[in-house]
């Protein structure tokens, strides 16, 4: 079965630190992938996603991410986090050889120290 | 657009008791339906995919006696948690695909239940 891998449990900085959170998958043939957040208590957000094209995406809040198809990998970055940025991100990834279902990373915690 | 709603947002119930959970497209049809689980601090685990008009399909390891899904039109779906215990506590939510090219998901808010 397809997987995807999310490094880091749980990372924490301080403020204006750069953030980068690693995501891989098992090799599936055609892919999506997706960056999502959950704030403490709230519902799933999406940050960013990719279909195709550009493989450096933009998403909200000042998210980036990168598809480097060579190493399944779909890192999430940003240059300077801020408190507000404390959340889980989840890494999902959506394998069209399994018939479009999304399969999701077991999440890292982001705590940003003020 | 492609809003998903989930209701209710919290529900209590009894040990034993079933509940119903409902989560709506808004405002696009979707013709497939999923159903998760999450845990606290712990990645959402799809529980089953639901077609309109037609049985769910269960991952391994759910009950499907236990988690009966419906997706009786193509903007409602719901999931009843039979004879509910302890362990049944969670967080449920739903997503739906919509009739489109592209397999994206929507996320609806997500259903806390607690059993006591």
């Amino acid at each position: 079965a397809q997987s995807v891998s999310q490094h880091n449990h749980h990372v924490i900085l301080s403020e204006a630190a750069s953030l980068e959170l690693g995501c891989n998958y098992s090799y599936g043939g055609t892919v999506n992938l997706f960056w999502y957040v959950q704030y403490p208590g709230q519902h799933l957000q999406l940050l960013l996603k990719y279909f195709s094209g550009d493989p450096l995406v933009k998403g909200i809040k000042g998210f980036e991410a990168e598809f480097i198809k060579s190493k399944f990998s779909f890192n999430l970055r940003k240059p300077s986090v801020q408190w507000s940025d404390t959340a889980e991100y989840f890494c999902a990834v959506i394998f069209y050889n399994q018939g479009g279902k999304l399969i999701f990373g077991q999440g890292t915690e982001l705590s940003v120290k003020p | 657009g492609a809003v998903v709603s989930q209701h209710p947002s919290r529900v209590i119930c009894k040990s034993g008791t079933s509940v119903k959970i409902e989560c709506r497209s808004l405002d696009f049809q979707a013709t497939t339906m999923f159903w998760y689980r999450q845990f606290p601090k712990q990645s959402l685990m799809l529980m089953a995919t639901s077609n309109e008009g037609s049985k769910a399909t269960y991952e391994q390891g759910v009950e499907k006696d236990k988690f009966l899904i419906n997706h009786a039109s193509l903007t409602l779906s719901t999931l009843t948690v039979t004879s509910a215990h302890p362990e049944d506590s969670s967080f449920y939510i739903c997503s739906a695909r919509a009739h489109s090219g592209t397999y994206e998901q929507y996320f609806g808010p997500g259903t806390r239940l607690t059993v006591t």
